[in-house]
């Protein structure tokens, strides 16, 4: 069965201090993975889209590394600030099901604390 | 331009009545998705369209859940006698194809609570 984990649930840290989120999938055969923000009460937001042939995407502060072999990707959020507060879900479209669907984690909560 | 939008944005309803919840995708995208996010299952996929070709309707959860696409644009999804596991938000989301390269793009959700 395709699965994808994000761990840990929850996480906080202080004000400055580097953030890395994991997620894991279970099938190497992906065809691309996205990392979202969810803020409390509101949709989703979409950080950075990595393909399968991609080892990482950059974004300001953000950075996403994919490696498919070992089946996992982390989400790097550089000198964080209170504002990072939120929800970070990694979310995969597989190779086979790539007309379509994403299957997500279910979420990193993060709090960043002043 | 304009985002996705939902309507409404909170729905409250008694056991056994039907809803429809509306999505208004960015224009000029071709893929339309629904997905629901509830507190025990996390954000899952229930439909989705692209264009004129046949949705794709394995991540509906019973009969009583039913979606169309209007125009190849505004979406509803309809669920018949509702039941308190129904309750989560449903969130729509659009990409200008499935394929490829595109983000999907997320509206704020319907917050549905079934009584």
């Amino acid at each position: 069965k395709q699965e994808v984990t994000q761990i840990p649930a929850a996480l906080s840290v202080p004000e400055g201090e580097n953030l890395v989120l994991n997620c894991s999938f279970t099938d190497s055969a992906i065809y691309n993975l996205q990392w979202f923000r969810q803020d409390p009460g509101k949709g989703l937001t979409s950080l950075l889209l990595i393909q399968s042939s991609q080892r990482e995407q950059t974004s300001g502060r953000l950075n996403a590394s994919l490696d498919k072999s070992s089946g996992r990707s982390t989400l790097y959020i550089a000198a964080s600030q209170p504002g990072d507060s939120a929800t970070y879900l990694c979310a995969v479209k597989w190779a086979a099901d790539s007309w379509g669907k994403l299957q997500f984690g279910a979420g990193t909560q993060v709090v960043v604390t002043p | 331009g304009a985002g996705v939008s939902q309507s409404p944005s909170n729905k409250v309803t008694e056991k056994g009545k039907d809803v429809e919840l509306r999505c208004d995708p960015i224009s000029g995208h071709t893929a339309l998705y629904w997905y629901r996010q509830s507190l025990g299952q996390g954000l899952e996929f229930l439909i989705y369209f692209q264009g004129n070709s046949a949705p794709d309707k394995s991540g509906l959860p019973s009969d009583r859940f039913s979606a169309e696409r209007t125009g190849g644009s505004v979406s509803t999804l309809t669920i018949q006698r509702t039941q308190q596991e129904d309750s989560a938000v449903y969130l729509c989301a659009s990409s200008w194809r499935p394929r490829g390269e595109e983000t999907q793009y997320f509206g704020p959700g319907t917050r549905l609570l079934v009584l």
